[in-house]
């Protein structure tokens, strides 16, 4: 079974704070995704990254970054929380490949940016 | 704005009935469009999927339906149950790998039993 653990379910922050989600994966998968879904928006995609320290912007970039280190891990950074940020943030995963487009999900974390 | 653009907002169907779900696309680089359910407290899951060569596939009581020409594309359920009470959401990627997958709105389904 694949896992894709998020490190907080819950997390608040205030104005300014610099924030930190972790998300890791066990399955071995080559592609890592950070969207944010937001009612009546969807999931919109913030970064993906396709390799070890490979990465590429989706479409609401501004105000994130992003860290892969490791192949397992893919870490998304507020640089300085705003409360426009205030969102959940789902994770997930993808073998890559032919055949391998399935996205696998973390169960997300509620970011509250006071 | 979105590059997918899913309808209705919300559904409500009554148990046993047909629930259909409609998406459509602009951008003709997309290669592989799936569908995700997603039950509250829980990431998005992937229920069924389609590439742009077939015009549709079923899986069980749910079908794809695909109309490249149209840029369309629809999720039918089939004996709706409150089971399936649910978000749901098209999807279309692209790129090398279909890695840079774009997301509709969402559904929010309720099946009445």
């Amino acid at each position: 079974d694949v896992k894709v653990t998020q490190s907080s379910r819950y997390l608040v922050k205030r104005t300014g704070e610099k924030v930190f989600l972790e998300c890791v994966q066990d399955m071995d998968h080559e592609n890592m995704f950070w969207y944010r879904q937001d009612p009546g928006l969807g999931l919109r995609l913030i970064y993906f990254s396709y390799d070890v320290k490979m990465k590429e912007k989706g479409d609401i970039p501004e105000g994130y970054s992003v860290s892969r280190e490791k192949k397992e891990r893919f870490s998304l950074i507020l640089e300085s929380a705003s409360t426009n940020q205030t969102s959940m943030y789902l994770c997930a995963s993808s073998l890559g490949g032919a055949g391998g487009e399935e996205q696998y999900f973390g169960p997300g974390t509620r970011l509250t940016v006071t | 704005q979105q590059q997918v653009k899913q309808s209705p907002q919300s559904l409500i169907v009554q148990k046993g009935g047909i629930s259909i779900i409609n998406c459509a696309y602009e951008n003709t680089a997309f290669d592989y469009f799936p569908w995700y359910q997603q039950f509250p407290g829980k990431g998005p899951a992937l229920l069924i999927a389609i590439r742009p060569d077939v015009s549709e596939k079923k899986e069980g009581r749910f079908t794809i339906s695909f109309n490249k020409s149209a840029k369309q594309f629809s999720l039918h359920i089939m004996d709706s149950q409150p089971g399936d009470s649910a978000t749901y959401f098209c999807a279309a990627s692209m790129g090398v790998n279909n890695n840079d997958m774009r997301f509709g709105a969402g559904t929010r389904l309720t099946v009445k039993p």
